[in-house]
């Protein structure tokens, strides 16, 4: 069993649509849960970041964690086209930035006009 | 600043050739990660290194694979033979113990070993 699973889709949704992806862990160590985006023949970028359980809100985007399931989810509100890219989770058990993340296998999303 | 830099982008070689990838992680970050992309396994952390010392290399397919980080600036990694199931793209990240957390990538390289 791979210490985090990510659906890898793909998921296609209308514009304006609310999309919801998500991850699962087994490892009760991970403390600090992050998305990543990853446009086509691109390197991930940063999107959410988020310490312990609880939510974060940022523009269209909110992160939520509930460590009691082990279980992440990203939300995107109102989509659009420039969203479609694939969506990795990465978590740590690492209290400092040195530590190594552990990669979701990642979802592709495509936002249909 | 330029980010992490990557090169080449792309790289073709035969099987048996060595293949060196190159990294420039961002100036000031202490942390650099090489990791492997595929569509059947994703993302997989190669190895990664805390102020230029290896600290993690459990994720080295076998001994053709290598890395080094003789400075704060640079990084190679190095697949010696190549065999054409090393292809796939490579991504270097870097990240800084202070501020936000988080890598930041490199727009990976390319490897097709034919």
């Amino acid at each position: 069993q791979k210490e985090v699973e990510q659906d890898p889709g793909p998921l296609s949704v209308p514009e304006g649509a609310i999309v919801s992806l998500n991850c699962t862990y087994s490892n009760s160590a991970f403390q600090y849960f992050m998305w990543y985006r990853q446009y086509s023949r691109k390197g991930p970028e940063l999107l959410m970041y988020t310490y312990s359980s609880g939510n974060k809100e940022d523009g269209r985007f909110t992160a939520q964690v509930d460590k009691s399931s082990k279980y992440i989810s990203l939300f995107i509100r109102d989509s659009q086209p420039s969203d479609s890219a694939t969506y990795l989770c990465a978590m740590s058990a690492e209290h400092n930035q040195g530590g190594k993340l552990i990669f979701g296998q990642g979802t592709e999303l495509s936002v249909k006009p | 600043d330029a980010g992490v830099i990557q090169s080449p982008r792309h790289e073709v070689t035969e099987m048996g050739q060595e293949v060196t990838l190159r990294c420039k992680p961002i100036s000031g970050h202490n942390s650099l990660f090489w990791y492997r992309q595929t569509m059947m396994r994703g993302l997989e952390l190669l190895i990664y290194f805390n102020n230029n010392v290896p600290i993690d290399d459990s994720g080295m397919p076998e001994d053709r694979f290598s890395a080094k980080m003789p400075n704060a600036s640079f990084s190679t990694l190095k697949i010696q033979p190549s065999e054409p199931r090393d292809s796939a793209v490579y991504f270097c990240a870097s990240s800084s113990n202070r501020g936000n957390y988080g890598y930041t990538f490199g727009s990976g390289t390319r490897l097709t070993v034919v």
